[in-house]
């Protein structure tokens, strides 16, 4: 079965301006969390959605933010971005809570 | 606040030779998670521990949970250079959410 899917695969963005990033999670699974990972933090939870709310929230500003869909997908959006936002953004399915995380091929994320 | 902390970062061996590599984690967790990471990839699910004393293995890769000690190890037999990577453990939030805390990751290079 098809696993998790990320589009864009890469993209390059100018500081100032916004971005949205699309996760389509297996079929079936209900859960979508998000995965900021950077070589100097590491990967940082950024939020979690079940059922089209969000469960939880990772420590980042609010210019991060995301959404889910009635079929599961989840978008996530950056606004104002800067350079530190340059990373590979992950996300992951799951079929339930507490179930196995399956992540996504991810999107790098350029700021310049 | 959950923290999980891998040892070592990094780690260069020879082919043939066995090592370990240990996650402690800071508070209790209903499962801990080893993943794989090839450099510019997502993270690829290796194994879930979900009780104490559970030990799984595939291939060379061992791994193994002490819930009383708060260690999982992930040990590495007779290593190949197939396996070079980076391993991630990750820890999840008990908290009703998926949200996962991973480990720095370590760097594991296997030399011929």
């Amino acid at each position: 079965k098809a696993g998790v899917t990320q589009t864009p695969r890469y993209l390059i963005k100018t500081r100032g301006q916004q971005v949205t990033l699309s996760c389509s999670p297996i079929s079936g699974h209900r859960s979508v969390s998000w995965y900021q990972q950077t070589p100097g933090q590491g990967l940082q939870f950024l939020f979690e959605y079940f059922s089209e709310t969000q469960r939880n929230k990772g420590n980042f500003p609010g210019r991060f933010s995301g959404r889910q869909f009635s079929n599961s997908r989840s978008e996530m959006n950056v606004s104002t971005l800067e350079l530190g936002d340059s990373a590979l953004y992950l996300c992951a399915s799951s079929l339930a809570l507490l179930s196995e995380a399956f992540f996504g091929q991810g999107t790098r994320l350029t700021v310049v | 606040e959950l923290k999980v902390e891998q040892n070592p970062l990094f780690l260069s061996m020879q082919e043939g030779k066995n090592y370990t590599i240990y996650c402690n984690y800071s508070t209790t967790s209903d499962r801990l998670y080893w993943y794989r990471q090839d450099p510019g990839k997502s993270l690829e699910s290796l194994f879930v521990l979900l009780s104490n004393g559970a030990v799984k293995q595939e291939g060379r890769l061992m791994a193994s949970l002490d819930t009383k000690a708060r260690l999982s190890t992930l040990h590495i037999t007779a290593a190949v250079h197939d396996l070079s990577a980076t391993y991630f453990c990750a820890v999840d939030v008990p908290q009703g959410a998926q949200k996962l805390v991973f480990g720095q990751g370590t760097r594991l290079t296997i030399n011929p």
